[in-house]
């Protein structure tokens, strides 16, 4: 059973460019949500997407969109970058069953914005 | 709305002291979930434990340990005999509804631990 995991590891980009983050869930875990960890501060929700649609939204603007692919994988869209958006992006897989539903973390995507 | 407020920023101890951090949350559900997770320099959450909100013995694991308190609200992480690999930062989290909510995560402390 592999784990999750999120690609790139590490990103540079400049104010005003668009980014995208992946992630691949754990096997057998249709749930995907993604967290933003700034710098010093804890993880924040931004979106769960749940059998390719969107399940839930934290307070980020639109333009934090994502996608969730028939395979359960998932992506993580920003656009107009801004220097705030600079921090670990961290995704996590779970699978809604008849006891809880253990999220299981990826290892993150630093972005940087310059 | 719920939160979680971890008062330490940062802490720092002697290998071989004991050091709790502390943990204090609210939430009107009376079904939530409590973790505590583990953060090294390579930035992955690494989950140590999770309690629900109808369990409040305390628990122990190895040189790690947790008291679960509701009438506080506090939920404080114990570790004994502290170790350098023990230096990372830690959060304290919550969610509701058997886990199909969003964590709601603490600021974290960073704990140094010094040989």
């Amino acid at each position: 059973e592999t784990g999750v995991t999120q690609s790139p590891t590490h990103l540079i980009k400049t104010r005003g460019q668009q980014v995208t983050l992946r992630c691949s869930s754990q096997s057998g875990h249709n749930t995907v949500s993604w967290y933003q960890q700034a710098l010093g501060q804890g993880p924040q929700f931004i979106f769960q997407y749940y059998r390719e649609e969107e399940n839930g939204r934290g307070n980020f603007p639109p333009r934090f969109s994502g996608l969730q692919f028939p395979n359960y994988s998932s992506e993580l869209n920003v656009n107009a970058l801004e220097l705030d958006d600079s921090a670990l992006y961290l995704c996590a897989s779970s699978f809604p069953g008849l006891d809880y539903n253990e999220q299981f973390f990826g290892p993150g995507t630093r972005l940087t914005v310059l | 709305a719920q939160k979680v407020t971890q008062a330490q920023t940062e802490i720092s101890v002697v290998e071989k002291e004991d050091v709790t951090l502390d943990c204090v949350y609210e939430t009107r559900d009376t079904t939530y979930y409590l973790f505590w997770y583990k953060q090294p320099p390579s930035g992955e959450l690494v989950f140590l434990i999770r309690r629900n909100s109808f369990d409040e013995q305390n628990e122990i694991s190895g040189r790690y340990s947790w008291n679960f308190q509701k009438s506080t609200s506090s939920f404080n992480f114990t570790i004994t005999a502290s170790q350098v690999v023990d230096s990372a930062v830690y959060f304290c989290a919550l969610n509701t509804n058997s886990g199909n909510t969003p964590l709601v995560f603490g600021k974290g402390t960073r704990l140094s631990v010094i040989a």
